[in-house]
């Protein structure tokens, strides 16, 4: 079953514009995840945040976990057109010591030149 | 690097064949999942294992088995493809010794066609 909702399903900017990407998720978690996917790729993780942490950064990536609303956002500051891919979340529930992760369906990012 | 490599990029079968997709890891991961995806519905797991001998089913098994007898290989087997079985198929392992977070690594994915 999934457990995150990435909104909006497909977004559409200019490069050097920013993309901003939320996941909903309905559980308690112990951390949550983004990964990026490239056309008929594998997935790639990008940034890991805890539950406990608010926010995170990692080169131009931006993200931020607020627990009281069940929801994250992935920023991604200056796009280039190389940042055209899929966004997925994923998170790791709490109670689960399995690894298991639950993901959404993903945001379908296009970055023009 | 961890690395996670599947046997097939691209694979074409049957209706009726059995098929098996192999997966194996170089880092020693504890845990290895099997997932497809299929056009707007993300990521759906089928199996996972967290050590050698062991599984779980996801949220899909039906149609599928798996095979865990050493800890870098994890099979999926098809015991008999249908045509609702074409998908994208990813292989991903993962360590709680990471970073705790249970972080997934991901192989390239093979594509299959069922006919």
């Amino acid at each position: 079953s999934q457990q995150g909702e990435e909104d909006p399903q497909a977004l559409s900017i200019q490069e050097g514009e920013n993309a901003t990407m939320n996941c909903s998720y309905k559980t308690s978690i112990n951390n949550l995840q983004w990964y990026r996917q490239n056309s008929g790729r594998g997935l790639v993780h990008l940034i890991l945040i805890r539950s406990n942490e608010r926010e995170k950064h990692s080169g131009r990536l931006r993200v931020t976990l607020d627990t009281s609303k069940k929801s994250s956002s992935l920023l991604i500051t200056a796009s280039r057109a190389a940042d055209t891919a899929s966004y997925f979340c994923a998170t790791g529930r709490r109670g689960s010591t399995l690894g298991r992760l639950y993901f959404g369906r993903g945001t379908q990012l296009t970055v023009w030149p | 690097d961890v690395k996670v490599t599947q046997s097939s990029r691209y694979l074409v079968k049957r209706t009726g064949e059995k098929v098996f997709l192999e997966c194996v890891q170089d880092m020693d991961h504890e845990n290895m999942f099997w997932y497809r995806q299929d056009p707007g519905l993300g990521l759906r797991l089928i199996y996972f294992s967290y050590d050698v001998k062991m599984k779980e089913k996801g949220d899909i098994p039906e149609g599928y088995s798996v095979s865990r007898e050493k800890k870098e290989r994890f099979s999926l087997i098809l015991e008999s493809a249908s045509t609702n079985q074409t998908s994208m198929y990813l292989c991903a392992s993962s360590s709680p010794q990471l970073t705790g977070g249970h972080e997934q690594f991901f192989g390239p994915g093979t594509r299959l066609t069922v006919l």
